[in-house]
């Protein structure tokens, strides 16, 4: 299986400013063929169901603000929030697709400093 | 828009098998992969396995000799069967849909169903 790791289990970041959270996959996640990191984020709220933030590492799914950014390849990657709002408090996980046992992060969970 | 929904008992005892459906409204079950994902309370995503408009599956192999998936087309629903469950298993249930007609990333989910393993 290929274990997903993030850092850091929880994160308090003040309103406006930036957050990052950080996923590390156990084995690369980039298919040569295509040049493409199979890696997803997602949000999830108290009480809610997880939402598709990024995918293909860094393609924000539509709707999503332009705040959220993916980056990273390989095994390492990063979601930043630019300028944290009050509704971006949530646990985010990152999700690997590379091979057919999906597998997901362990969730950081993000609060308001 | 394309909505998801499970349904099923919320409470099973041990030894017992877990029965979920998950109910497709608003859209085609056709040509999708559809997943189960659960999630102990406090707890991360662990995917269980998923089921194709074929029939075809693939499953979790950690869970693989208690899971059992099955789709039907003409109600618009596909299920999933945990048989043998212990404590363990308890765990918001979620029914998930793969984007487009590849396994890759979730981009639709339903709103979850608490199961509860207890005698």
């Amino acid at each position: 299986d290929i274990v997903m790791t993030q850092s850091p289990d929880s994160l308090a970041v003040s309103l406006g400013e930036r957050a990052t959270i950080n996923c590390r996959s156990s084995q690369s996640v980039l298919y040569s063929s295509n040049n493409k990191n199979y890696l997803a984020w997602y949000q999830q709220k108290p009480g809610q169901p997880p939402k598709l933030l990024i995918y293909w590492a860094s393609t924000r799914e539509s709707g999503v603000p332009d705040r959220f950014s993916g980056s990273g390849s390989g095994t390492d990657f990063t979601l930043t929030i630019s300028s944290l709002q009050a509704e971006d408090v949530a646990v985010y996980f990152c999700q690997q697709y590379y091979s057919t046992m999906y597998t997901f992060g362990q969730g950081t969970k993000l609060e308001i400093k | 828009q394309v909505q998801l929904q499970e349904s099923g008992p919320g409470l099973v005892k041990p030894s017992e098998t877990l029965s979920l459906t998950c109910t497709v409204s608003g859209g085609s079950i056709s040509n999708y992969y559809w997943s189960w994902i659960r999630q102990p309370a406090g707890k991360g995503l662990e995917w269980i396995g998923h089921v194709y408009t074929s029939g075809g599956t693939n499953y979790n192999p950690s869970l693989k000799s208690r899971v059992t998936m099955s789709i039907d087309t003409s109600k618009n629903q596909f299920s999933l069967n945990l048989s043998s469950v212990t404590a363990a298993d308890t765990a918001v249930y979620y029914c998930a849909r793969f984007y487009g007609a590849m396994t890759t990333y979730f981009d639709l989910w339903g709103r979850g169903t608490l199961v509860t393993v207890s005698p």
